[in-house]
């Protein structure tokens, strides 16, 4: 049973194209999050989601909108893809808030913008 | 703000003997946890082992343990009898009850040498 999934796996489009990335997780845990991951393997939070309330907003451009239509589903959409969007996207789950709880991922998203 | 740091960008170990990788954190709270996470070439991000500040012993999971100097901000991970399989990046991050997130190193490079 796959705990966190996303899909696509690989995403390669062109500059200026709108896409999404969903996510799914089957572990009934209340938060969920979106990592970008740059070339140099830095992970950066983008969101966070708890009971489908948006709780972290970190400095992403406006193109990138996150959407929870429920506490098991944190989708990803970007609008007018750039170069510099091309990066692995993880999505992520944990039980809840606080800091001892364990972050679950997915397998990532490879965003290629051409 | 709390901040994590990797001072190695990269290490290599023969097989079967051991390694510790390093990991510093600032912080000005007492009551924080903190994380090793693995992340092979295939990209799933899977935590290694976890460590409450409020606790004394050293963390361990089977060849894993961990060196926590709390007054040192200090929080080394030991992998004992490498295997090729623990070939990867190894992640250190911070958390704290009221942060909301992951605070994380910038990575470390595992090379097993057969």
């Amino acid at each position: 049973d796959t705990a966190v999934s996303q899909t696509p796996k690989y995403l390669v489009t062109q500059m200026g194209n709108d896409k999404s990335i969903k996510c799914e997780q089957n572990l009934g845990h209340d938060t969920m999050y979106w990592y970008k991951q740059d070339s140099k393997k830095f992970l950066k939070i983008m969101f966070s989601y708890n009971n489908k309330e948006l709780i972290i907003n970190e400095t992403v451009p406006n193109r990138f909108s996150p959407k929870s239509p429920d506490k098991a589903h944190l989708n990803l959409h970007i609008n007018s893809l750039e170069l510099g969007d091309s990066a692995v996207y993880f999505c992520a789950s944990s039980q809840g808030l606080a800091g001892n709880y364990e972050q679950y991922f997915g397998p990532g998203t490879r965003l290629t913008v051409t | 703000a709390q901040t994590v740091t990797q001072s190695q960008p990269e290490m290599s170990v023969q097989e079967a003997e051991t390694v510790t990788l390093s990991c510093t954190y600032d912080t000005s709270e007492s009551d924080y946890y903190l994380f090793w996470y693995k992340q092979p070439p295939s990209r799933q991000m899977i935590l290694v082992i976890r460590q409450e500040a409020y606790k004394q012993q050293n963390a361990t999971e089977n060849r894993f343990s961990v060196n926590f100097q709390k007054a040192a901000k200090s929080f080394s991970l030991k992998i004992s009898d490498s295997q090729l399989g623990d070939a990867a990046m190894y992640f250190c991050a911070y958390n704290e009850n009221s942060n909301y997130q992951l605070i994380w190193g910038a990575g470390t490079k595992l090379i097993i040498k057969p």
